[in-house]
């Protein structure tokens, strides 16, 4: 069970918008940045997101993400097909003194 | 632009150890810290091992520490992970990773194409 706690999945429309949750706590995402990657089946994990709100080179101003205290999203809006994907939140732990992954919400465009 | 490449995975026997090498270019590989993440078949990203940029730091998963050893040689662009004693539940893609910053605290900003590694007997 992961330290940072994802839905497994969501379901949307073209066209539509999502909003992805990871939530955590003081010692992970309340006191450190966060990043989110995205997963397509067979290939390695893209970043998208990093500094809470900084979206990677690249990245469209569809995706934005966002923070507070000690839960993250990534909102997801004019949804495409191409978006249908795995996504992740990761931070750094304070307490465990390691890197955290939340456990995944895959993303079906319908 | 970045270009991380795996290699040393492949299938082992328990209790065996193996040696993963990542291979990098594209970058200033001494100023970025460096890590291990893997990925067991059907599941989320796992952290394994991060390492400074000039070494003097390694950090490890607490599930995996003592079978795990870190490296890198900055003369040479690679990072390594000796995986000791290894076990079924290690079966897993390997991938290396670019951190944002020195220290490896920044965050993953880019990934390898993964190793696959296979534990079974």
């Amino acid at each position: 069970q992961s330290v940072l706690t994802q839905a497994p999945s969501a379901s949307v429309t073209p066209g539509q918008r999502v909003t992805i949750s990871c939530s955590g706590s003081d010692s992970n995402i309340g006191d450190n940045f966060v990043s989110w990657y995205q997963q397509l089946p067979g290939t390695a994990p893209k970043l998208l997101m990093y500094n809470n709100n900084q979206r990677h080179s690249g990245v469209p101003d569809r995706f934005v993400g966002s923070k507070s205290g000690s839960s993250a999203s990534l909102a997801i809006s004019g949804l495409q097909s191409e978006d249908e994907a795995t996504y992740y939140c990761a931070t750094w732990d304070d307490s465990l003194s390691g890197w955290m992954f939340g456990g995944g919400t895959k993303l079906t465009v319908l | 632009q970045v270009q991380l490449v795996e290699s040393g995975g492949g299938v082992v026997q328990p209790g065996r150890s193996l040696r993963l090498s990542c291979a990098a270019s594209g970058f200033t590989f001494s100023v970025y810290g460096m890590h291990w993440v893997r990925q067991a078949p059907g599941k989320g990203p796992e952290w394994v091992a991060t390492i400074s940029s000039d070494g003097s730091s390694k950090h490890y998963v607490d599930s995996l520490e003592g079978r795990l050893t870190i490296s890198r040689d900055n003369a040479k662009d690679t990072m390594h992970l000796q995986m000791d004693s290894l076990r079924v539940e290690d079966t897993a893609v390997y991938y290396c990773a670019k951190d944002a910053n020195k220290f490896g605290m920044g965050g993953i900003d880019s990934w390898g194409q993964g190793s696959m590694v296979i534990v079974s007997s």
